[in-house]
């Protein structure tokens, strides 16, 4: 059974980095048939992907066209979990962050969330 | 604005079928098998209850089925319970941008 952990502040100041990281218990994050999500929800913008990365015989990652030129989803393989960097924040970027887990076009499983809300 | 259109709100009696529609375009829905419906419950995470238009994951009851005609994919609930009242959110696979969610639903059980 996998299992999400998500970690990170919840408090981020405009312009800085937002940092998150989802650490996975079940399964690898090197498996060949996962893909390891970043999701986002708030009232202004519902449900949003923000991108992901999966190993397939070498690490690939998909970004959102809203945030790519912003985020950075990086895999650890010695910790077994994966990282979501969001730059140059504004108070649009406050949202509940979820990590999930699935195959490429599902969302299987998620972690419990992160509230983060960007303000100075 | 989401990507997907759901209605805002849907209802039924226990025992009642209803039908929550999720309508996108030939760029996702129509074009793709890749459709997928999560249930919400208030300050839970999203679960999945179906993948792939039809397929149920494990352990989610026959009570939740999906299909898809065109542009359209659709959730049905049947036998409504009291516990399915939840918000509902589809979701598809889009060459442009890999995957768009609906706006969601919120079903009530009256």
């Amino acid at each position: 059974q996998v299992q999400l952990q998500q970690s990170g502040p919840g408090l981020v100041k405009p312009s800085q980095t937002l940092s998150l990281t989802c650490a996975i218990s079940g399964d690898s994050v090197s498996s060949n048939t996962a893909a390891w999500n970043w999701i986002r929800q708030s009232p202004s913008r519902g449900l949003e992907w923000l991108g992901r990365t999966y190993y397939r015989s070498k690490w690939y990652n998909d970004y959102a066209v809203s945030v790519k030129s912003r985020i950075t989803i990086n895999p650890d393989t010695s910790k077994n979990q994966f990282s979501l960097q969001l730059n140059s924040v504004t108070p649009e970027d406050t949202a509940l962050y979820y990590c999930a887990a699935g195959r490429l076009n599902t969302f299987d499983i998620w972690g419990q969330g992160t509230m983060v809300t960007v303000s100075s | 604005q989401s990507a997907l259109t759901q209605p805002a709100s849907v209802s039924g009696s226990p025992g009642q079928s209803i039908t929550i529609s999720c309508t996108g375009t030939s760029s996702d829905v129509g074009d793709y098998k890749y459709v997928s419906w999560y249930q919400q419950h208030p300050g839970k995470a999203p679960k999945l209850m179906i993948y792939e238009v039809s397929n149920r994951p494990s352990g989610i009851s026959n009570r939740f089925s999906g299909s898809k005609s065109g542009n359209t994919a659709s959730l049905t609930i049947s036998g409504l319970q009291a516990e399915d009242e939840a918000d509902y959110f589809c979701s598809s696979y889009t060459s442009s941008s890999f995957a768009v969610f609906g706006g969601g639903t919120k079903l009530t059980v009256l």
